[in-house]
């Protein structure tokens, strides 16, 4: 079945660091475009940074740019996503998505900042 | 960055009613636009693609349309399945945006 399932969200405080994963089943990571997204309680959705397929050009959106970290394991098919230097306004639903206009969700994880 | 403006922020419709949702971008986007049905407290769902392409799965009754800077989006027969929340986000320019979305209740 293709799908992706995000893991390691949870509850840190400022300042505090996560890294959130996201497992593709029935395709492969190497051949396509990795997204990921957020959406705060209540609000809407705010894309945060994608990957090429071959892992050779890498975007953020400027709040993130300099805290968070996209990278893949082609080995393991797994995406990632390093959270530093966490702020309550961190606080949402992360999800993974397949393509740049991703095609493909996961259920999403939550992460919760706060003191 | 693109700003995308979506219209209207909110509407109540009754089954079987066609709605239509705009899409606003701050620039030219070209046709890389894509459409998003969200159902509270669930992941987004893939609808449409470069504007006007339907994603594999989905139905006929959602269209499409639109280049440049002003897109729309069409339910016919509206369902009870479709009451939910549609976003629209361009993917020409970093950073990639999604309007604010719509959000489509029962009338």
């Amino acid at each position: 079945e293709v799908q992706l399932v995000e893991s390691g969200g949870g509850f840190v405080q400022p300042g505090g660091s996560l890294r959130l994963s996201c497992a593709a089943s029935g395709f492969s990571l190497s051949n396509h475009w990795m997204t990921w997204v957020r959406q705060a309680p209540q609000k809407g959705l705010e894309w945060l940074a994608n990957i090429t397929p071959d892992g050779s050009n890498i975007n953020y959106v400027d709040s993130v740019k300099g805290r968070f970290t996209i990278s893949r394991d082609t080995s393991k098919n797994l995406l990632y996503l390093q959270m530093n230097s966490l702020r309550a306004e961190d606080t949402a639903v992360y999800f993974c998505g397949r393509h740049r206009g991703p095609d493909l969700w996961g259920q999403g994880t939550q992460v919760t900042v706060s003191p | 960055d693109i700003q995308m403006t979506q219209s209207p922020s909110s509407l109540s419709a009754s089954v079987g009613d066609r709605v239509t949702i705009t899409c606003r971008a701050s620039q030219a986007i070209s046709s890389s636009l894509a459409w998003y049905q969200q159902q509270p407290g669930k992941a987004p769902k893939s609808l449409i693609y470069a504007a006007s392409s339907l994603q594999n799965g989905v139905p006929s009754k959602f269209t499409g349309s639109g280049s440049g800077t002003d897109f729309t989006l069409t339910i016919s027969s509206l369902q009870p399945e479709d009451f939910a929340t549609y976003y629209c986000q361009q993917y020409y320019s970093y950073p990639f945006t999604f309007g604010p979305g719509t959000k489509v209740d029962i009338k």
